[in-house]
C-alpha cells in the first residue's frame, strides 16, 4: 500500500533554511494533492502548504514569504524548504496525501524538527 | 482564518463506553469537516470526512455528526484500540485549520 515517509535533518540552527522531503513508496504521486503539515510542541497542527503533482500551490499565508514546496515526479518526492527558522518552527513535520476536497487521507509518521544553536 | 474549537480536551472512559467529541467552528464551514486519530508515534488516520461520512477501512463504531457550526465524533462502545488523540479538521477553506485535540484517557 501507499506509504508516505519524511526525512531531514532533526535539527537547525536559528536563521537557517530547514529542508524536508516525503517520499511516496507503493504508489505514483501523479494525480494526486500533498501537504505539509505540523505540530509544535503542546500546540495544536498547523497546515503549511499543499502542492499538485503538476506543480500548482498554495501556501498558509502565515508562513508564505518563508515556504517553499516542490514535488521532484521523478524521485516519487516532494519538498518542503522553511527559510530563517526560528525557536517557533520546533515542531513535528508531517506529510500527507490531500484529497481534492481538502482531507489528509494518509500521513506520515512525521520528523521532529528542532531549531536550536 | 476559521478557528476551530475542540472540547473536552482530555476525557477518561472506560471500555464498552460511549464517548461524545465535539468541534465547533467560529463560522459557517457546510459539511467540510474531518476527524482524525492519532497514536504515539504513529501517522494520523482519518475516521470521518464530510462530517458523516466514514472512511474507508474505519470501523462502524466510529460516527459523526453535524448541526450548524457543531460537529461531533461518536465513538460507541470503545475499544482498547480507540484510546488516542482525536482531531478535527476543516477543509472549507484556505488555510486548512485543526482543533486543538482530545486525548481520550481509560479510566
Amino acid at each position: 500500500q501507499v506509504q508516505l515517509q519524511e526525512s531531514g535533518p532533526g535539527l537547525a540552527k536559528p536563521s537557517e533554511t530547514l529542508s524536508l522531503t516525503c517520499t511516496v513508496s507503493g504508489g505514483s504521486i501523479s494525480n494526486n494533492y500533498w501537504s505539509w503539515i505540523r505540530q509544535p510542541p503542546e500546540k495544536e497542527l498547523e497546515w503549511i502548504a499543499y502542492i499538485y503533482y503538476s506543480g500548482s500551490t498554495n501556501y498558509n499565508p502565515s508562513l508564505k514569504s518563508r515556504v517553499t514546496i516542490s514535488v521532484d515526479m521523478s524521485k516519487n518526492q516532494f519538498s518542503l524548504r522553511l527559510n530563517s527558522v526560528t525557536a517557533a518552527d520546533t515542531a513535528v513535520y508531517y506529510c500527507a496525501r490531500t484529497t481534492r476536497a481538502g482531507y489528509f487521507d494518509l500521513w506520515g509518521r512525521g520528523t521532529l524538527v528542532t531549531v536550536s544553536s | 482564518d476559521i478557528q476551530m474549537t475542540q472540547s473536552p480536551s482530555s476525557l477518561s472512559a472506560s471500555v464498552g463506553d460511549r464517548v461524545t467529541i465535539t468541534c465547533r467552528a467560529s463560522q459557517s464551514i457546510s459539511n467540510d469537516l474531518g476527524w482524525y486519530q492519532q497514536k504515539p508515534g504513529k501517522a494520523p488516520n482519518l475516521l470521518i470526512y464530510a462530517a458523516s461520512s466514514l472512511q474507508s477501512g474505519v470501523p462502524s463504531r466510529f460516527s459523526g455528526s453535524a448541526s450548524g457550526t457543531d460537529f461531533t465524533l461518536t465513538i460507541f462502545s470503545l475499544q482498547p484500540e480507540d484510546f488516542a488523540t482525536y482531531f478535527c479538521h476543516q477543509s472549507y477553506s484556505l488555510p486548512y485549520t485543526f482543533g486543538q485535540g482530545t486525548r481520550l484517557e481509560i479510566k
